[in-house]
């Protein structure tokens, strides 16, 4: 089983500022999902990657296969952006199944 | 848009009761999963489906049982409902073929066991 850790758990920010995720795991792995839960449940994906960086708008994901380390980074944060930032890992042999970190709570300012 | 839907956003049960959730998914997806979400402990797999009458246990199956009778859907079952079942149960499905680990959640039920 991939152990996968994010970090902070907890985060507040003031509108405007540069945000980093962090989310490292145990074991190599087939791809990384960043996922954002609003508060009501629904759960949606903001990015899937195997390597390199990808970027959505203000969101940016980057990660480090050697080691194992992702971060998601939100540029000129609002206060929409609050939400649970989910980091979620596949492996081969797994069933396609993926392994949760246990999310970072964001709480943006005005 | 791929779509899945849950059968109830909320739903509060008695201790022991049989309890059923539902999931369908809209885009022919073969894998689908059952998901719970614990604060402190986040998403945790209990079981999923990779076929139509296929399934497998993942890490927290005991007092769960499952269904897939047809491809769109996707029972979770609760035999005997516990207190300690009470939970946000997510269900999610992906393709086979090119991204198998994009899955697509549904909006989750919020099971409440007295």
């Amino acid at each position: 089983k991939n152990e996968v850790e994010q970090s902070p758990q907890n985060l507040t920010a003031q509108e405007g500022e540069f945000i980093t995720i962090n989310c490292s795991y145990s074991v190599g792995i087939s791809a990384l999902h960043w996922l954002q839960q609003h508060p009501g449940g629904g759960i949606v994906s903001l990015f899937m990657l195997s390597s390199g960086k990808k970027k959505h708008g203000r969101l940016i994901a980057t990660i480090n296969i050697q080691e194992k380390h992702s971060s998601l980074h939100i540029t000129a944060s609002h206060p929409r952006d609050s939400a649970v930032y989910i980091c979620a890992v596949g492996m081969v042999g797994s069933g396609y199944a993926l392994n949760f970190g246990k999310g970072t709570s964001l709480l943006v300012t005005p | 848009d791929v779509k899945v839907t849950q059968s109830s956003r909320y739903l509060v049960k008695r201790t022991g009761e049989k309890v059923f959730l539902e999931c369908v998914q809209d885009m022919d997806h073969e894998n689908m999963f059952w998901y719970r979400q614990d604060p402190g402990l986040g998403l945790r797999l209990i079981y999923f489906s990779y076929d139509v009458k296929m399934k497998e246990k993942g890490d927290i199956p005991e007092g769960y049982s499952v269904s897939r009778e047809k491809k769109e859907r996707f029972s979770l079952i609760l035999e005997s409902a516990s207190t300690n079942q009470t939970s946000m149960y997510l269900c999610a499905s992906s393709l086979w073929g090119t991204n198998p680990y994009e899955q697509y959640f549904g909006p989750g039920t919020r099971l409440t066991v007295t």
